[in-house]
């Protein structure tokens, strides 16, 4: 299975501070996409690395990708109480997403 | 952007009951649309992969006569839970995917079902 394992499980700091989780996976993918769920909610799109690339931004967001490491991490800057969410990788191979169980962050004033 | 929208947000029903899901794309064609189920703090599972006119998909292990598929529509698609039993009970996500951009999913705000 190529789905996305994310680590830690929980992350918990304080607003300013940055987040950073990581991903791995088994297999060969086309992208890894990682995407953030608030409670009860559905999923929202934060950004894609293709497979021939090494290192994303998108504005607080930097997603870096290993592809010999089959790894991925996500770097939250500056975080913000609204980042409190869940994050999920997702790999990408054949266009079906194969999610983890995702890190829950919590952000606290 | 590209907007989902879900309806119901929650449904309670009895067991043995059927209840539809919604799913609808609100400002683009949904070439690809996928259902999901999630328990709670945990990863969503895939159940089945839907296009427009075509039958679903169905992932391994996902009973295809217990949750029908239906995508009628370039931008509507229904999940029916058949006879719903208390172990149905879950979070039901549809994402949908726009045209040539099939790499990133747009999700609807998800479905709690709760069988009584």
């Amino acid at each position: 299975s190529q789905q996305g394992e994310e680590d830690p499980q929980a992350l918990s700091i304080q607003e300013g501070e940055n987040a950073t989780m990581n991903c791995s996976y088994k297999t060969s993918i086309n992208n890894l996409q990682w995407y953030r769920q608030n409670s009860g909610r559905g999923l929202v799109h934060l950004i894609l690395i293709r497979s021939n690339e090494r290192e994303k931004h998108s504005g607080r967001l930097r997603v870096t990708l290993d592809t010999s490491k089959k790894s991925s991490s996500l770097l939250i800057t500056a975080s913000r109480a609204a980042d409190t969410a869940s994050y999920f990788c997702a790999p990408d191979s054949w266009g079906k997403l194969q999610f983890g169980a995702g890190t829950q962050v919590v952000v606290t004033p | 952007g590209a907007v989902v929208s879900q309806h119901p947000s929650r449904v309670i029903c009895k067991s043995g009951t059927s209840v539809k899901i919604e799913c609808r794309s609100l400002d683009f064609q949904a070439t690809t649309m996928f259902w999901y189920r999630q328990f709670p703090k945990q990863s969503l599972m895939l159940m089945a992969t839907s296009n427009e006119g075509s039958k679903a998909t169905y992932e391994q292990g996902v009973e295809k006569d217990k949750f029908l598929i239906n995508h009628a529509s370039l931008t509507l698609s229904t999940l029916t839970v058949t006879s719903a039993h208390p172990e149905d009970s879950s979070f039901y996500i549809c994402s949908a995917t726009e045209g040539q951009a099939k790499n990133i999913q747009y999700f609807g705000a998800g479905t709690r079902l709760s069988v009584l």
